[in-house]
């Protein structure tokens, strides 16, 4: 089973800084990784998909990086709204299944 | 607009069968995707249960494997969820989502419901 490890478990900046979330896998996943953002009580919403590409109707401050075990979750000026919980999320090959990381929480300094 | 809906109990006692429904609208399940059912415990992560293809082609999660069954009702475009022998420990809010992805690779959930909460107790 693949395992993803995000980091850090919480990070703390000010809007209008740049946040970098990272996740690593256990194993080379290529490119198929997804982003999600949480807010309380909220269901989780896709950001990115395939590692690098934004899903509909999110901002252009939100970018996603990498590629095999290292991927990264940029956001280049954070808004009041930005802070929330975020999860990547990867399938296995073969037989598919899912495994999501333990979350990086975001939250205002 | 696609949009998913879950409903069911929201207590279910020890050693019974949690039973959600997950309600698809704006579009069809017969046209593709897998669905699935993802879970997120009182302050912790998410964890994916299981999905369904609109064929009826299912996956577990291999630690919930033997208590879990997901089906798909195409006729009412839904699907649905049942957990045998639950404990306090399947206490969490369950979320339904469309598993989306291209050349028959469905790898990321796009459309998620708003989520139900259920808690296991006597």
């Amino acid at each position: 089973e693949i395992v993803l490890t995000q980091s850090p478990a919480t990070l703390s900046l000010s809007p209008g800084e740049r946040a970098t979330l990272s996740c690593r896998a256990s194993q080379n996943i290529g490119s198929y990784l997804a982003w999600y953002q949480q807010q309380p009580g909220q269901a989780p919403r896709l950001l990115i998909y395939d590692a690098s590409n934004r899903a509909t109707g999110i901002p252009a401050r939100f970018s996603g990086s990498g590629s095999e075990t290292d991927f990264t979750l940029t956001i280049s000026s954070l808004e009041p709204e930005d802070f929330a919980l975020y999860y990547c999320q990867q399938r296995s090959n073969g037989p598919p299944t899912y495994t999501f990381g333990q979350g990086t929480k975001l939250e205002i300094k | 607009q696609v949009q998913l809906q879950e409903s069911g109990p929201g207590l279910v006692k020890p050693s019974e069968t949690l039973s959600l429904t997950c309600t698809v609208s704006g579009f069809s399940i017969s046209s593709g995707y897998y669905w699935g059912w993802i879970r997120q415990p009182p302050g912790k992560g998410l964890e994916w249960i299981g999905s369904i293809y609109h064929s009826g082609s299912t996956y577990y999660n291999p630690s919930l494997k033997s208590r879990v069954t997901i089906s798909v009702d195409t006729s009412k475009n839904q699907f649905s969820l049942k957990l045998s022998s639950v404990t306090a420990a399947d206490t969490a809010v369950y979320y339904c989502a469309r598993v989306d992805g291209d050349f028959d690779y469905y790898r990321y959930m796009d459309v998620w419901g708003k989520g139900t909460t259920v808690t296991v107790s006597s």
